[in-house]
C-alpha cells in the first residue's frame, strides 16, 4: 500500500526556476526521505528528515516537514536540465519497522 | 554510485517459471531490503534481511523468498511467476541502526 502521495504528479519548468514538490502521508513516521529516479533505474537518496526536525538543507535542496499536517515539501532551487527525473517521498515508520513506504512519485521535467 | 550492484539488468521469463535475482551490497551493510516497482508506481516493500534472517515482510505471497549471505550478497527468488510479477526489482542496503538505504540499479523482469 502507498503511504505518501506526491503533488503535483507532474511538473514542467524552465532551467533556472525553482521546483516545489509536496508529499502527504497517513500514519506516524520516524523519518521521511526523498529519492530521485532517472529513467526507471535505481533510486538515489537525496535527503532525510527526522520526525523531530522541521527543515533541512542540502546544496540546492530544501526539505520541510510538518508532522501536524502529515506533509513534507521538497524545494529544488535554480533547477538544471539534469534534475529531470522522477521524485519519490518515502516514510520510515515508528515501531521498529524499518521498511520504506513510497508514494507514487512525481515527474519533474526541466526544459533547457 | 551507491556501491550496490544487481544482476541481471534485464530478464524475460514465461508464466510459471522461477527466477533468481541477485544483489551485492556495500561492505558492512548487514541489512538488505527488496522492493518491487511496477510501471508508473512507487516501490513496494517485499522483505528485509538482517544477518541472514528475514526480519520484516510486506504484503507479498510466500512464493517470494530470499536469502542473504555473509559476504553482503543476497538473492530474491520468485516461484510460479505470474504476469503481474513484471516489474523493476530493487535491492537496498544499509548498516543496521542507520536510516539511509542505498539502492541498486534494479533488475527489470518481464513475464510473458
Amino acid at each position: 500500500s502507498q503511504q505518501g502521495e506526491e503533488d503535483p504528479q507532474a511538473l514542467s519548468i524552465q532551467e533556472g526556476e525553482n521546483a516545489t514538490m509536496n508529499c502527504s502521508y497517513k500514519t506516524s513516521i520516524n523519518n521521511l526521505q526523498w529519492y530521485r529516479q532517472n529513467s526507471g533505474r535505481g533510486l538515489v537518496h537525496l535527503i532525510l528528515i527526522r520526525s523531530n526536525e522541521r527543515e533541512k538543507h542540502s546544496g540546492r535542496l530544501r526539505v520541510t516537514l510538518d508532522t501536524s499536517k502529515k506533509s513534507s515539501s521538497l524545494l529544488i532551487t535554480a533547477s538544471r536540465a539534469a534534475d529531470t527525473a522522477s521524485y519519490f517521498c518515502a516514510t520510515g515508520n515508528q515501531g521498529g519497522s524499518e521498511k520504506l513506504v513510497f508514494g507514487k512519485g512525481m515527474k519533474l521535467t526541466v526544459n533547457p | 554510485e551507491t556501491g550496490v550492484t544487481q544482476s541481471p539488468t534485464h530478464l524475460i521469463k514465461t508464466r510459471g517459471q522461477q527466477v533468481t535475482l541477485r544483489c551485492s551490497s556495500q561492505s558492512g551493510h548487514n541489512t538488505v531490503s527488496w522492493y518491487q516497482q511496477a510501471l508508473g508506481q512507487g516501490p513496494q516493500f517485499i522483505f528485509q534481511y538482517y544477518r541472514e534472517e528475514e526480519n520484516g515482510r510486506g504484503n507479498f505471497p510466500p512464493r517470494f523468498s530470499g536469502l542473504q549471505f555473509p559476504n553482503y550478497s543476497s538473492e530474491l527468488n520468485v516461484n510460479a511467476l505470474e504476469l503481474d510479477d513484471s516489474a523493476l526489482y530493487l535491492c537496498a542496503s544499509r548498516e543496521q541502526g542507520t536510516e539511509t538505504q542505498y539502492f541498486g540499479p534494479g533488475t527489470r523482469l518481464l513475464v510473458l
